[in-house]
């Protein structure tokens, strides 16, 4: 079956300090791989995609992530995190038909 | 653009009582999902819609449940009769098949509450 599991429900973090959020996801085919954020109170937003090319993927407020083949895993990281990214984080992954899986969420809580 | 619109953003109703959640999506999106977000469950896809067609109902979890598109920028989520389980927040999102594909633009969503 088709999942996407985030590691971490909670990470309390330190102003300045880097944060890295987990995501594997089980697949045996090409998938496309998403983080999104949920701001309080709002809907969700795209941070950034990896469709292919380089295993890098540069996202928006200074958010990277890494796509890795042999370890199913597109963990999201941030050097230095500000209060304002205090916020739910999602990994979704698309495969065939267009549908998205999206993992349970990890919780960013950065403290001043 | 405005974005996706949802209505209304909060409901409350009593249990057995017709609840209809509205949805507009993103002008030119042929795309639309509905989802539903819960503590215990997280984020589940209910269905969505390829041009106005329901594509993939299987998330929707009984009979109670249906949902309609009667035309490219409306879609509404009819739970009839409510029960307290299924008080949560239900989203609405749109995306296009080509150019940004792979991107869903989520509503701010409406937020049910069954008493």
């Amino acid at each position: 079956a088709q999942s996407v599991t985030q590691l971490d429900s909670q990470v309390p973090v330190f102003e300045e300090a880097p944060v890295e959020l987990r995501c594997n996801y089980s697949s045996s085919v090409s998938v496309y791989l998403f983080w999104y954020v949920q701001y309080p109170n709002q809907g969700l937003q795209l941070l950034l995609k990896y469709l292919s090319g380089s295993t890098l993927v540069k996202g928006i407020n200074g958010f990277e992530a890494e796509f890795n083949k042999s370890q199913t895993s597109f963990h999201l990281r941030k050097p230095s995190v500000h209060i304002s990214d205090t916020a739910e984080y999602f990994c979704a992954v698309r495969y065939q038909g267009g549908k998205l899986i999206f993992g349970q969420g990890t919780e960013l809580s950065v403290k001043p | 653009d405005a974005g996706v619109i949802q209505s209304p953003r909060h409901e409350v109703t009593e249990m057995g009582q017709e609840v209809t959640l509205r949805c507009k999506p993103i002008s030119g999106h042929d795309y639309l999902f509905w989802y539903r977000q819960t503590m215990m469950r997280g984020l589940e896809l209910l269905i969505y819609f390829n041009n106005n067609v329901p594509i993939d109902d299987s998330g929707m979890p009984e009979d109670r449940f249906s949902a309609k598109m009667p035309n490219a920028s409306f879609s509404t989520l009819k739970i009839q009769p409510s029960e307290p389980r299924d008080s949560a927040v239900y989203f609405c999102a749109s995306r296009l098949t080509s150019g940004d594909a792979d991107t869903q633009y989520f509503g701010p969503g409406t937020r049910l509450t069954v008493l």
